[in-house]
């Protein structure tokens, strides 16, 4: 059980440049989501899914595209990267439970620097 | 959109001594989550809240679910140099389609002297 996996750890882009950071979980998880971490912004919620086909937009989702097309995997997208994206991205799944909680398990992180 | 208060920005004490950090809401949450993260990596749950007035502890860490469902705290009793990191409280609204959202503050750094 790896948990949360993410790749790549480390990506420097130019400005205008396209990648795919890549998200997965060996849990059957049903919520997947994105989050990225500046300095002394907390974490912010970019896109999140509550299962295979349906994606929607969190707190600031300008410049990324998603797409769930499996349980386990949730990729993100950069059409066209700008300065501004340079941050440290984490994803995250959990179960979608009967009630309205659930415990969110992050992965490790990709640290993106945008030249 | 929700924003989450968190209290102190940062920490410094001495190894042995209790830390105490709160997070307060303009909203209601029905959960409250508090994260540890160590350097270079993700988050890592510590306690989960369910209930307004819910005390819970993990070991040397305490936390509870405010009655006003607007705030919550955590408490860190005799540190020790690997408590080192940052804490980040977390809120759930749990309501129709942003159950699911996680609203985060902006984390407490803590250093522990030994």
């Amino acid at each position: 059980n790896a948990g949360v996996t993410q790749t790549p750890k480390f990506q420097v882009l130019k400005t205008g440049q396209s990648m795919t950071l890549q998200c997965a979980q060996d849990m059957n998880h049903e919520y997947m989501s994105w989050y990225r971490q500046d300095p002394g912004m907390g974490l912010r919620l970019i896109h999140y899914s509550v299962g295979a086909g349906i994606t929607d937009q969190g707190e600031v989702p300008n410049g990324y595209n998603v797409s769930r097309s499996t349980t386990e995997d949730f990729p993100l997208r950069l059409l066209s990267a700008a300065p501004s994206q340079t941050s440290v991205y984490f994803c995250a799944s959990s179960y979608v439970t009967s009630g309205d909680t659930d415990t969110q398990y992050f992965g490790p992180g990709t640290r993106l620097t945008v030249l | 959109g929700q924003q989450l208060n968190q209290s102190p920005q940062s920490m410094f004490i001495q190894e042995g001594e209790d830390v105490s950090m709160n997070c307060t809401s303009s909203s209601i949450f029905n959960t409250w989550l508090w994260y540890k993260q160590d350097p270079g990596e993700g988050p890592v749950l510590l306690i989960a809240l369910y209930k307004a007035g819910e005390l819970t502890s993990n070991g040397r860490l305490t936390a509870q679910f405010g009655i006003t469902r607007k705030d919550s705290f955590l408490n860190i009793s005799a540190s020790i140099p690997s408590d080192v990191g940052i804490y980040f409280c977390a809120g759930q609204p749990g309501s129709g389609g942003s159950n699911y959202k996680l609203t985060f503050g902006k984390g407490t750094l803590l250093t522990v002297n030994p």
